[in-house]
């Protein structure tokens, strides 16, 4: 079992629809959740970060942590075709080991 | 924005050659890495350094080298290039709260 799990897609979204990408992790004292997005040919960059349970919300994007259940999600709000790309959910660990997702690939359909 | 800069981008090298990729970061961070990834499949990580003079091996098994001997610098270096070397290379640092600053990578081909 993977430390980090994410569906592999492709996640097929309407424009101007919800993106929902989920993310589990196994270590139950991991503390410090990310979300980052990668381009085809480029290196991944920050959405945002979560430490809290609940949501954490910044422009089109809110990211869901609930430590009880082990997940923590992405919504990407009114879809836009520049939002194609893989979204990688990185975890820390108790360790204070970081481990990435596979990744979710995201097509957003005009 | 972040400041880590990684050279060459792009490099296309014979077989058994002796390469390094450098990787430099101006945000004084302690915590560096490098990961690998072919197109289209996840990241790997290969080696990781906490500090100066402190480097180990990640996850993914690799041929590659490291050393850490100034904090804003972080090469790694291939002996022997083969074909199966063909890869991305990503390097980055990280912060005290953990957020992770990706380099724009190196394309390495090795023919």
């Amino acid at each position: 079992q993977k430390e980090v799990e994410q569906n592999s897609g492709p996640l097929s979204v309407p424009e101007g629809a919800i993106a929902s990408l989920n993310c589990t992790y196994s270590d139950r004292g991991s503390q410090s959740f990310f979300w980052y997005r990668q381009y085809s040919g480029k290196s991944p960059e920050l959405i945002m970060f979560i430490y809290s349970n609940g949501d954490k919300e910044d422009g089109r994007f809110t990211a869901q942590l609930n430590k009880a259940s082990q997940y923590v999600s992405l919504l990407i709000r009114d879809s836009q075709p520049s939002d194609s790309a893989t979204y990688l959910c990185a975890v820390i660990g108790s360790w204070g080991k970081l481990q990435f997702g596979a990744g979710t690939q995201v097509v957003v359909t005009p | 924005e972040a400041d880590i800069y990684q050279t060459p981008r792009y490099l296309v090298i014979g077989t058994g050659k002796k390469i390094t990729l450098e990787c430099s970061q101006t945000m004084g961070h302690d915590k560096m890495y490098w990961y690998q990834q072919d197109p289209g499949m996840e990241l790997h990580l290969i080696h990781y350094s906490y500090g100066v003079n402190s480097t180990e091996k990640g996850d993914l098994s690799s041929e590659s080298t490291v050393s850490r001997i100034r904090t804003e610098h972080f090469p790694l270096t291939l002996e022997s290039a083969r074909p199966s070397h063909t890869s991305q290379y990503l390097c980055a640092s990280s912060d005290g709260g953990g957020t992770i600053y990706f380099g724009e990578g190196s394309w390495l081909t090795v023919v």
